[in-house]
């Protein structure tokens, strides 16, 4: 399963809203509802944000959201703070019965 | 406190083995599916292998498959990796994460997510 495409770089302000895109197909994004996002800060562990496309573990503020339209997935930052600033990974549980990640995207704040 | 602490990790040479164990702590480990999950320096996250509660369902990624050994033990709140026929480009930080799992008002759900990571434990495949 190749991983999922996602855009090597976005930057906002502190403030605004900016949406991170992954890309797959139907054998991944495109089938179950099982599509989940990390943070990863430089040197840590990752971090789950949402699960099942547009859901948030206990704990995750209100400022990530997700979505997904086929074979797209989305993740929304709002109100982007210096603490957003890290590498942010989609996944999703294939009809493989496997995960596959997506490539990655870093976050800059302005 | 609730984690998961990877060991086992370190310097082997192409074809070599190793093995990784990943120690649960203060929670149920026996209630949950469990995964490794890899980071090669400087790249992205990649999914290795997954195991059940009862290890009764086991995956690989086909880039470990028939070299990788995934199991558990759950009496000793333990997940292990065995790695046979090691290569360079299996040099990475391995982490070990359990699956989500939601307890609602009504009942318990899981889910195809990672909620609890490992620090990771570093393994350097090089002659």
């Amino acid at each position: 399963h190749s991983a999922l495409t996602q855009p090597a770089s976005v930057s906002g302000s502190p403030g605004q809203s900016i949406t991170l895109s992954c890309n797959g197909t139907s054998s991944d994004l495109g089938g179950d509802n099982y599509v989940s996002w990390y943070q990863q800060h430089p040197g840590k562990a990752p971090k789950v944000l949402i699960y099942d496309v547009s859901n948030r573990p206990l704990g995750v503020t209100d400022r990530f959201s997700g979505s997904k339209s086929g074979n797209t997935a989305s993740l929304t930052i709002s109100g982007l703070r210096a603490e957003d600033e890290a590498d942010y990974y989609c996944c999703s549980y294939t009809d493989k019965s496997a995960f596959v990640f997506g490539t990655g995207t870093k976050v800059t704040v302005l | 406190e609730v984690r998961m602490v990877e060991s086992g990790g370190g310097l082997v040479q192409p074809g070599g083995s190793l093995r990784l164990s990943c120690a649960a702590s203060e929670f149920t480990f026996s209630m949950y599916s469990v995964n490794w999950v890899r980071q090669a320096p400087g790249k992205g996250l990649e999914w290795v292998s997954s195991i059940d509660k009862s290890s009764s369902t086991i995956s690989y990624a086909d880039s470990v498959k028939g070299r990788f050994t995934i199991s558990r033990d759950n009496a000793k709140n333990s997940l292990y990796l065995q790695m046979n026929g090691l290569r360079d480009e299996d040099t990475a930080v391995y982490y070990c994460a359990r699956d989500l799992r939601v307890v609602g008002t009504t009942r318990v759900t899981h889910h195809y997510a990672m909620d609890l990571w490992g620090q990771g434990t570093t393994v350097t495949v090089s002659s």
